[in-house]
């Protein structure tokens, strides 16, 4: 199967700093998602992006598909920020459509 | 606004006991997933069902476990002869084909 990996997979700032949180993935896929996990583990969806750039915010996200990579910007971290960060892609290839891959996440924690 | 809803939010068991979960999806979503997610790691795909054809399972999914969604709109996920190793939070997701996943806020299950 597709393997995700995410990186790095701690990461403390302080408030007010500047991130980036990597998701590599091994093969070819129809979509890509970027969630934020809070505290009581309900998954936020951030951005839906199999290629491309979006902006949301303080956030931003790249999808470079044809290099199997993906970036999640996070610009002047606020505390409520902390969580995990989850990369999640969908396989093109095969008979397996529509589920979701997980990467392990990027625990991020941002000090006041 | 009525997103994905899961009930219970908790379930604390006895071993070998039977344990039922509910998902309610976005109402005009087709697509409905079950997803689990044991302490420091992503969610892993369970099941899934277009309409209330179950299209697919996970290796993950043993004959414990069945699902089911029997006029395509909410789903029960029922857990036979339940073991430690089931405790996790089980998550369910929902979105149109081809599309953008939401997820509830789960249902941590604890087996003593």
């Amino acid at each position: 199967g597709i393997q995700v990996e995410q990186s790095p997979p701690d990461l403390i700032l302080q408030e007010g700093a500047n991130s980036t949180l990597r998701c590599n993935f091994s093969d070819s896929v129809n979509n890509l998602q970027w969630f934020h996990q809070n505290p009581w583990g309900q998954l936020i969806n951030l951005f839906y992006i199999p290629s491309g750039t979006k902006q949301n915010g303080r956030l931003s996200a790249t999808t470079v598909a044809t290099e199997r990579y993906s970036l999640l910007y996070i610009s002047s971290s606020q505390t409520t920020d902390s969580g995990v960060y989850f990369c999640a892609v969908e396989y093109r290839g095969g008979t397996s459509y529509g589920k979701l891959t997980f990467g392990q996440g990027t625990i991020l924690t941002v000090h006041p | 606004d009525t997103g994905v809803s899961q009930d219970p939010r908790h379930k604390i068991t006895k071993r070998g006991q039977n344990v039922t979960f509910r998902c309610d999806p976005i109402s005009e979503h087709n697509r409905l997933y079950w997803y689990r997610q044991t302490l420091g790691q992503g969610p892993e795909f369970l099941t899934y069902f277009q309409n209330e054809a179950q299209l697919e399972k996970s290796r993950l999914l043993s004959d414990r476990f069945s699902a089911e969604r029997p006029k395509g709109s909410f789903s029960t996920l029922e857990i036979q002869r339940t073991e430690q190793g089931d405790s996790a939070m089980y998550l369910c997701a929902s979105s149109l084909v081809d599309n953008e996943q939401f997820f509830g806020p789960g249902t941590r299950l604890t087996v003593l």
